[in-house]
């Protein structure tokens, strides 16, 4: 089946440092791929949806300038968390969409980042 | 290895009747469960969830019932409504670690 991969799983970082989160569909091209960020109990947050090609749109309250995404291809999107600080630690997770009928989205491993 | 299993891909019920979505696990020591519902281009959305503690949680139309024993969650749908026609998917979560179902399609007949 498809699959989308996260990189890394997990990364810590220091405080003032940036890093970047890779997501990539496996096995089919994703026009559009989905950031959330994930605290233990709660619901998914959805950050921002990427498009191939153009410029990812943010939910609002989402810092657009912290949190770089970009969706060079059709099978990559990253995120760079800029200017780490320890209240950005928290998991993150990628769905992508290879769209058609259905609409089935698949979601990547997720990636724990922690900022000290 | 998958970590949470939704076996049935997708699901067709008529309007008015129940709706029942089911997710299998495999580790024991997963202590938290979500349903998030999710429509055609948008980003999933939380629907409901429960915790171990408990085996049924219920929240207007929808209920979530945990059979640890068996490892098994379902979502109920009652009554199903035309709007309620959308990919399903599970969620178990222990610590920082979450894992998620590849998600059942459901569509409820008018």
């Amino acid at each position: 089946g498809a699959v989308v991969s996260q990189h890394p799983s997990w990364v810590i970082c220091k405080s003032g440092t940036s890093v970047k989160i890779e997501c990539r569909s496996l096995d089919f091209q994703a026009t559009t791929m989905f950031w959330y960020r994930q605290f233990p109990k709660q619901s998914l947050m959805l950050m921002a949806t990427s498009n191939e090609g153009s410029k990812a749109t943010y939910e609002q309250g989402v810092e657009k300038d912290k949190f770089l995404i970009n969706h060079a291809s059709l099978t990559l999107s990253t995120l760079t968390v800029t200017s780490a600080h320890p209240e950005d630690s928290s998991f993150y997770i990628c769905s992508a969409s290879p769209g058609g009928p259905g609409n089935t989205i698949y979601f990547g491993e997720g990636s724990w980042l922690t900022v000290v | 290895d998958q970590q949470v299993k939704q076996n049935s891909p997708s699901l067709s019920v008529q309007e008015g009747r129940i709706s029942i979505l089911n997710c299998d696990y495999t580790n024991s020591m997963f202590d938290y469960f979500l349903w998030y519902k999710k429509y055609p281009a948008e980003g999933p959305t939380f629907l409901i969830s429960i915790s171990s503690i408990k085996d049924k949680n219920e929240d207007g139309r929808f209920t979530v019932f945990l059979n640890k024993s068996a490892k098994h969650l379902s979502l109920h749908i009652v009554p199903s409504q035309p709007g309620d026609s959308a990919v399903y998917f599970c969620a178990v979560n222990t610590g920082n670690q979450f894992y998620f179902g590849t998600g059942t399609s459901l569509t409820v007949i008018p």
